[in-house]
């Protein structure tokens, strides 16, 4: 069975400051990958994905990720961060099961962003 | 429509009373799930449906909880006699058959039993 992990629940990082969020699974096979972000009291937004080939992502707001097979990690990763940055952040990996689209999500990872 | 909704955004109950919760996803979409998130928590798979049927209802927490889609689009997640512990963000959402395809998620019922 498929597995994601985030091992980080909180990060708080300055404004302008880089940001990396870790993000590991587990797939039997080549994996589909996502990064989403959640606003408060806002359902969540699909910031990038990666089903194959460059193995860096970009996606919106200036996020970007490495899918990294040899780690099982697809880090999401900012240059500078922005206040409106602060939000709670889920990967997930995508996998199949009776033909249907399942997607596993990790615990998540809230970032705060101080001034 | 152009994005999923659900309705009602907040719902406050009484435990014992029950809930009927409402989505309607992206036209065209297929395939369509329910998650639950309970504070602090992540996200927990409750069940999701291809066309009208519903090949895995293994996340239903107890036999309180059903679903229905009908017409290939709206589908209904109903909590019967709701207690406490139902408080939480229900969230809908819906994608092509498609492992490639994220999911495209609506904002969330907030349920609070009382």
């Amino acid at each position: 069975a498929q597995s994601v992990t985030q091992p980080d629940i909180h990060i708080t990082v300055s404004e302008g400051a880089s940001l990396e969020l870790r993000c590991n699974y587990s797939y039997g096979a080549t994996p589909y990958l996502f990064w989403y972000v959640q606003s408060p009291g806002q359902g969540l937004q699909l910031l990038l994905k990666y089903f194959s080939g460059d193995t860096l992502v970009q996606g919106i707001k200036g996020f970007e990720a490495e899918f990294k097979r040899s780690q099982s990690s697809f880090n999401l990763r900012k240059p500078s961060v922005h206040w409106s940055d602060a939000a709670e952040y889920f990967c997930a990996v995508g996998s199949q099961i009776r033909a249907g689209n399942m997607l596993t999500f990790g615990g998540g990872t809230r970032l705060m962003v101080k001034p | 429509g152009a994005g999923v909704s659900q309705s009602p955004s907040n719902k406050v109950t009484e435990k014992g009373k029950d809930v009927e919760l409402r989505c309607d996803p992206i036209s065209g979409h297929t395939a369509l799930y329910w998650y639950r998130q309970s504070l602090g928590q992540g996200l927990e798979f409750l069940i999701y449906f291809q066309g009208n049927s519903a090949p895995d209802k293994s996340g239903l927490p107890s036999d309180r909880f059903s679903a229905e889609r009908t017409g290939g689009s709206v589908s209904t997640l109903t909590i019967q006699r709701t207690q406490q512990e139902d408080s939480a963000v229900y969230l809908c959402a819906s994608s092509f058959l498609d492992r490639a395809y994220g999911y495209t998620f609506g904002s969330g019922t907030r349920l609070t039993v009382v």
